[in-house]
């Protein structure tokens, strides 16, 4: 099984600041990560899948960047309703398919 | 407007079943894989179990592989989950949610339900 390790756990920072959360895998997943944003009482939202590919309706502002184990969302300047959890997938190696731990960005 | 709703959640017994649903409309329901994802309260999310639209094929995490079995309904447009032998730590959230392309090629999940609320408490 595919171990993904996400950090830091918490990302405090205030409006208009730049956000950067890791998702580091424990062999390699080619480029086959995504990335999805879940607020409170809320459903999962996917962001970038692929690595890199901005799913439909994502703002420009989030960005997707890394390959092998290393991978990295990148939130170029945040809006207040960035504020939530942030979580990684990988899909190469499955079943099963597996999730970090989560980062939450929260409101210095 | 694609769209998924879950349906079946409630509390149950330890050891007792729960089917839960997930009506989908918007897209051809047959032609793409379907999952199930489940989060724990103040937990993170879990891949539960896949159904892959062209070859039906199931899939399940060890943790509920032999208790939980995925289907579908194709004229309904309608995913299920039978939940058998259920214990404490099956209590969570459950989403259903469709891949990101035909045919399982990409296992990504592009659009997700509200969820439906699974407790086990005796």
């Amino acid at each position: 099984e595919i171990v993904l390790t996400q950090s830091p756990g918490t990302l405090s920072l205030s409006p208009g600041e730049r956000a950067v959360l890791s998702c580091r895998a424990s062999q390699s997943v080619s480029r086959y990560l995504a990335w999805y944003q879940q607020k409170p009482g809320q459903a999962p939202r996917l962001l970038i899948y692929d690595a890199s590919n901005r799913a439909t309706g994502i703002p420009v502002r989030f960005s997707g960047s890394g390959s092998g184990t290393d991978f990295t969302l990148t939130i170029s300047s945040l809006e207040p309703e960035d504020f939530a959890v942030y979580y990684c997938q990988q899909r190469l190696n499955w079943p099963p398919l597996t999730f970090g731990g989560g980062t939450r960005v929260e409101m210095k | 407007e694609v769209q998924l709703v879950e349906s079946g959640g409630g509390l149950e017994q330890p050891g007792g079943s729960l089917t839960l649903s997930c009506a989908a409309s918007g897209f051809t329901f047959s032609s793409y894989a379907m999952t199930w994802v489940r989060q724990a309260p103040g937990q993170g999310l879990e891949w539960v179990s896949a159904l892959i639209g062209v070859t039906n094929n199931t899939l399940y995490a060890d943790s509920v592989k032999g208790r939980f079995t995925i289907s579908r309904d194709s004229s309904k447009s309608t995913l299920y989950l039978q939940m058998n032998s259920l214990r404490a730590d099956d209590t969570a959230v459950y989403y259903c949610a469709k891949v990101l392309t035909p045919g399982g090629s990409n296992m990504h999940m592009d659009v997700w339900g509200k969820g439906t609320t699974v407790t086990v408490s005796s």
